[in-house]
């Protein structure tokens, strides 16, 4: 079964620097898809960036980029800017070909003004 | 467009009676899937449907949940004789085939 691991149970940024959330993942597929979910604490699920095994080029959605290693089994978040807005959980997910989909224990993010 | 909606948005209940969660996907969407999180935790998979089936039930932590799904729509999640254990968030999220998943606001449940 596929694992994600996300090693850092908390990061702090200070607002308007750059922050990178790790994530790595275990498998032995070739298609998939990589996802990070933001939950506030109002809990809803957000999804900020999503990232397709087979595109070499990393996903950017504004001010949030990945940087994608598919050897290496790695899925990386970066913010830039940090805005006050983006304090919250951060979830790395991993979803197979079959629909399959895996989370991450998540990363809390605190963003100092 | 209306999104992915659960009711109760909470439920308190005792132990050992049993509870029914609703969820209710974005119009369209086949797939639908339910997770659990509890406090401070990441999300644990339950189950997954395709339509009204559910080829994956391995996340189904025992024999006391059951789920399911008419019409290609409405889902419901039944606890049997529930567990101070079984408190916590319950999610669903539904999607297109092979695309994002769009999860709902959660059920939070207690058991006293």
């Amino acid at each position: 079964a596929q694992t994600v691991t996300q090693s850092q149970p908390e990061m702090s940024v200070q607002e308007a620097e750059t922050v990178t959330l790790s994530c790595t993942y275990d498998t032995s597929e070739s298609d998939y898809y990589l996802f990070w979910y933001k939950q506030p604490p109002s809990r809803q699920m957000i999804l900020v960036i999503r990232q397709e095994a087979y595109k070499q080029q990393n996903a950017t959605e504004n001010r949030f980029s990945v940087n994608f290693q598919k050897a290496a089994k790695s899925f990386s978040l970066k913010i830039s800017d940090s805005q006050l807005g983006d304090a919250a959980m951060y979830f790395c997910a991993y979803r197979s070909y079959n629909n399959d989909m895996r989370f991450g224990a998540g990363t809390r993010l605190t963003v100092k003004p | 467009g209306a999104g992915v909606s659960q009711s109760p948005s909470n439920k308190v209940t005792e132990k050992g009676k049993d509870v029914e969660l609703r969820c209710d996907p974005i119009s369209g969407h086949t797939a639908l899937y339910w997770y659990r999180q509890s406090l401070g935790q990441g999300l644990e998979f339950l189950i997954y449907f395709q339509g009204n089936s559910a080829p994956d039930k391995s996340g189904l932590p025992s024999d006391r949940f059951s789920a399911e799904r008419t019409g290609g729509s409405v889902s419901t999640l039944t606890i049997q004789r529930t567990q101070q254990e079984d408190s916590a968030v319950y999610l669903c999220a539904s999607s297109p085939v092979w695309e994002t998943q769009y999860f709902g606001p959660g059920t939070r449940l207690l058991v006293l």
